[in-house]
């Protein structure tokens, strides 16, 4: 089954406190992103990755880092995790093949920084 | 990125069809449109893509004028399980951040 697979679901942690947000897809998608939904605010792009070894900043991307070593991967690193960072995040991925092409997301993360 | 204007929230009762306009007034030749659902808790869930004209498939239909500076997604006889959040993006396929979504506009069927 195509799908985007993110690991935890939800996760709770403290300030200062290192974490990382793992998102793999087994389509073979070139393309990779990360948002973040807030109440009020919709979805905000993080960062994109657009192949192997190729990331750019979003829309809102102090605080985060990424990386892209493998196709199916794109992790989400916080690397000293403040309370402004509690949100719901997504990770999403697509085929660049055409314009006929289309996000594909995973279920989400429920991250709570106190 | 063209930026897209939508209602925040539709009420519908159930049975009825609905239509949502999206306002994309400085939409370029290269974009395309395109609508995905959100329910609470989930990630979006593409609904429908277009250029121009009208695109149709077994969920919904899509509008697209002649000047393409908007567009209605149609959604024929909804269900109460059809309650979302629905949002517009205009995307341009070889721009490198691709896809920015709005605020959506929150559509609540009521029975």
């Amino acid at each position: 089954e195509a799908q985007v697979t993110q690991n935890p679901r939800y996760l709770i942690t403290v300030t200062g406190k290192k974490l990382t947000v793992t998102c793999s897809q087994n389509m073979n998608h070139e393309y990779m992103s990360w948002y973040r939904q807030d109440p009020g605010l919709g979805l905000r792009q993080i960062y994109y990755s657009m192949n192997v070894e190729v990331t750019d900043k979003g829309d809102v991307p102090e605080g985060y880092k990424v990386s892209r070593k493998e196709k199916r991967n794109f992790p989400l690193i916080l690397e000293s995790p403040s309370p402004n960072q509690t949100s719901l995040y997504f990770c999403a991925s697509k085929n660049r093949q055409g314009w006929r092409e289309k996000l594909f997301f995973g279920s989400g993360t429920q991250l709570s920084v106190l | 990125l063209a930026k897209t204007t939508q209602p925040i929230s539709m009420d519908s009762y159930e049975g009825q069809e609905v239509n949502i306009t999206c306002s994309h007034n400085n939409i370029a030749t290269n974009d395309y449109i395109t609508w995905y659902q959100q329910f609470p808790s989930q990630g979006p869930r593409f609904i429908i893509q277009g250029y121009k004209t009208k695109v149709t498939n077994e969920v919904a239909s899509l509008f697209i004028p002649a000047d393409r500076k908007s567009s209605t997604l149609s959604l024929p006889r909804v269900s109460l399980s059809d309650t979302a959040v629905y949002y517009c993006l205009v995307g341009d396929n070889n721009a490198g951040n691709m896809l920015t979504f709005g605020g959506g506009t929150r559509l609540m069927v009521k029975p």
